[in-house]
């Protein structure tokens, strides 16, 4: 069974330009989160879809962070314009119940954004 | 005070040894707790669940505490393969499982 896949692996852009990140959960997994680890910092979460529905958006920096889930498959990240902080490693994860606290949750390879 | 503190080292150990790792969290009523593995420039994979009686699997034991908001990870017998940043990571939520990472522990196992 695939895992969770992540596009682009690399991504360099300038500083006010758009990039779209994609996120792809396993197959099933109504639950898919977002998270990022800037350089010399721990992973931090952004948000949480269930299904396609948005259940927790705390974690996104600001509005120039948009992320959708729409058919509740796959996801994108988008940030507009870029900022030099944006740069970092954003990991996708994805999981089956969220009823269980302990249900496991699955990481995707991670996309390495540099803003330049 | 970090949500999540862990000291970064490195550990630098020989092949064999035995090397334990600790974790403090702030959120007393955080609801569950793990240890993930991370190797260099991959995604983290989950390591063990920490449950409150403690657990064991094979080489490796996880404990927690409550009471001290502590959580631990024992290596036995140390292999190179062991080598990995150790991530103590936290649900600090009651309803969906939200996660909450430490920055990580770097464990060097040498021949």
């Amino acid at each position: 069974e695939a895992g969770v896949t992540q596009f682009p692996s690399h991504s360099v852009i300038e500083k006010g330009q758009t990039v779209t990140l994609r996120c792809d959960p396993i197959s099933g997994h109504d639950n898919l989160y977002w998270y990022r680890r800037v350089m010399g910092k721990e992973i931090k979460f952004l948000l949480h879809f269930v299904k396609e529905s948005k259940q927790d958006e705390s974690g996104m920096p600001n509005n120039r962070f948009l992320a959708e889930r729409t058919g509740g498959t796959y996801s994108t990240l988008k940030v507009q314009p870029a900022e030099l902080e944006d740069s970092g490693v954003y990991f996708c994860a994805s999981s089956q119940d969220p009823g269980d606290s302990y249900n496991e949750q699955f990481f995707g390879p991670g996309t390495r954004l540099t803003v330049l | 005070r970090k949500e999540v503190e862990q000291d970064p080292g490195p550990f630098n150990v020989p092949e064999g040894a035995t090397v334990a790792f600790n974790c403090t969290y702030s959120n007393s009523a955080s609801q569950s707790f793990f240890w993930y593995r991370q190797d260099c420039r991959k995604e983290p994979k989950l390591l063990m669940s920490v449950y409150s009686s403690g657990n064991e699997d094979g080489r490796f034991t996880a404990q927690l505490n409550r009471a001290s908001q502590y959580i631990s990870l024992l290596i036995r017998d140390s292999k190179l393969s062991d080598s990995a940043t150790y991530l103590c990571v936290v649900n600090m939520n009651s309803g969906y499982s939200t996660l909450t990472f430490g920055k990580g522990t770097m464990l060097l196992v040498s021949p």
